[in-house]
């Protein structure tokens, strides 16, 4: 039962290089939302898709992209790096919109991402 | 908007002891409030949710939360502390007008010791 599967779980990158976090999640859940984890400031959101087809900003969506490939799939592009981009990033996922409005997320083991 | 305050960085509690960690909450309308437990270099674990019902939340690992309306605050308590409990401990609110988004609190660390 893999849940929410994050690749790669560690990145190094150079100032303006580019990279794509990729998500997959195998319980048929409809939401999907990429973090970032960031000391001493919690969990902040970048983007969010309601569902398949559709994808919304959150908190801090500068300098990302999202696309939300299929229902399964869910990832986050940086164009171009920098190093305040430097975080943990989670995906995480959820039955909310499928009559469980109150559904808990479901959480990725993260991806470490260093931008030098 | 949406917010949860936890009000301390870190609590430290003897291994048998009962523990506390505070989350406090200001939303608009019915609060739907949750808490997760993260262990070193890991994802992010549900432990327990308040909906509506009892104010008394139980969840895993003999987790249980109160819900206190009058004072705004949903505590994660636990009657006798384990070593393994170790870990850093979100408070979340659901962000009413997202699709499902949870709005974090910072987290508080929690240190038991033998």
């Amino acid at each position: 039962n893999a849940g929410v599967t994050q690749t790669p779980k560690f990145q190094v990158l150079k100032t303006g290089q580019s990279m794509t976090l990729q998500c997959a999640q195998d319980m048929n859940h409809n939401s999907m939302y990429w973090y970032r984890q960031d000391p001493g400031m919690g969990l902040r959101l970048i983007y969010y898709s309601a569902s398949e087809g559709t994808t919304d900003k959150g908190e801090v969506p500068n300098g990302y992209n999202v696309s939300r490939l299929n229902k399964r799939e869910f990832s986050l592009r940086l164009e171009s790096a920098a190093p305040s981009q430097t975080s943990v990033y989670f995906c995480a996922s959820s039955g909310f919109g499928r009559g469980a409005a109150t559904g808990e997320l479901f959480f990725g083991e993260g991806s470490r991402l260093t931008v030098l | 908007a949406q917010s949860v305050a936890q009000p301390e960085d870190q609590v430290n509690v003897a291994e048998g002891n009962p523990l506390t960690v505070k989350c406090t909450y200001s939303v608009s309308g019915n609060p739907y409030l949750f808490w997760y437990v993260q262990y070193p270099n890991r994802g992010l674990q549900f432990l327990l949710k308040y909906i509506t019902g009892d104010n008394l939340v139980k969840g895993s690992y003999g987790f249980e939360a109160e819900f206190n309306k009058s004072q705004t605050s949903f505590h994660l308590k636990k009657p006798s502390a384990l070593v393994s409990d170790s870990a850093l401990y979100f408070c979340a609110v659901r962000d009413g007008g997202s699709q499902g988004n949870l709005i974090f609190g910072k987290g508080t660390k929690l240190s038991v010791k033998p």
